[in-house]
């Protein structure tokens, strides 16, 4: 199966910009998606097929994909970000990243 | 308003089965995969299973082939998760979440909307 690496934990200070990373070989050539999962929470859609913003989110949150890492940027972050980040992509069958929590400082 | 709401979670001992359930609202239901996805307790998000629009093409993760079975409902907007022969590795949240694509399988497809979870949990 196809495996995704995430970071477990990423800080970043209020107001500053966050990355989260998702690595796999060749995770370029793929539709990578990512969600939101708040504290007992179900998940929630943000970023879908790379780069494109679900509804309802802000422009501050962006992705890309390229090589064999994929990528959530969330600038000027806020409390209300904190949250596990997944990323999602198909490789024969569905696969989600291990998750990262960020933590806004 | 796309809605997904799940019933079905419970307490079951462990070589014991159960029935979750996922009725949906809002959108074409037939017309789209609909996907279960757990989360055991403090761990992150597995795929378990795929039922697409018309019900007869499904797919399942290796962890749970042969045990769990999905099905659906296309009269009554449902889709069902029949978990059977259940494990204490099988205790998780249970969401049931919908395809965004409208047809079949699609390689740019993702998960657009997700149940509120129903909670599993397999002891003796």
């Amino acid at each position: 199966s196809f495996d995704l690496t995430q970071p477990p934990s990423v800080s970043v200070a209020l107001g500053q910009t966050a990355t989260i990373t998702c690595a796999g070989d060749n995770i370029g050539s793929k539709n990578v998606h990512w969600y939101q999962q708040k504290s007992g929470q179900a998940p929630v859609l943000v970023i879908y097929r790379d780069n494109h913003r679900a509804a309802g989110v802000p422009e501050r949150v962006s992705g890309s994909n390229s090589g064999n890492t994929a990528s959530l940027t969330i600038a000027g972050a806020q409390a209300g970000d904190e949250a596990d980040y997944y990323c999602h992509v198909w490789g024969d069958t569905w696969v989600f990243g291990g998750g990262t929590k960020l933590t806004v400082l | 308003e796309v809605q997904l709401l799940q019933s079905g979670g419970d307490l079951v001992t462990p070589g014991g089965s159960l029935r979750l359930s996922c009725e949906a609202s809002g959108f074409t239901f037939s017309s789209h995969a609909m996907n279960w996805v757990r989360q055991a307790p403090g761990k992150g998000l597995e795929w378990v299973s795929v039922i697409y629009g018309g019900g007869s093409s499904t797919a399942y993760a290796e962890s749970v082939k042969g045990r769990f079975t999905v099905s659906r409902d296309n009269s009554r907007n449902a889709v069902y998760l029949q978990l059977s022969r259940l494990t204490t590795e099988d205790t998780a949240v249970y969401y049931c979440a919908k395809g965004w694509f409208s047809g079949g399988w699609y390689i740019g497809d993702y998960f657009d909307y997700w149940g509120q979870g129903s909670l599993v949990i397999v002891s003796a």
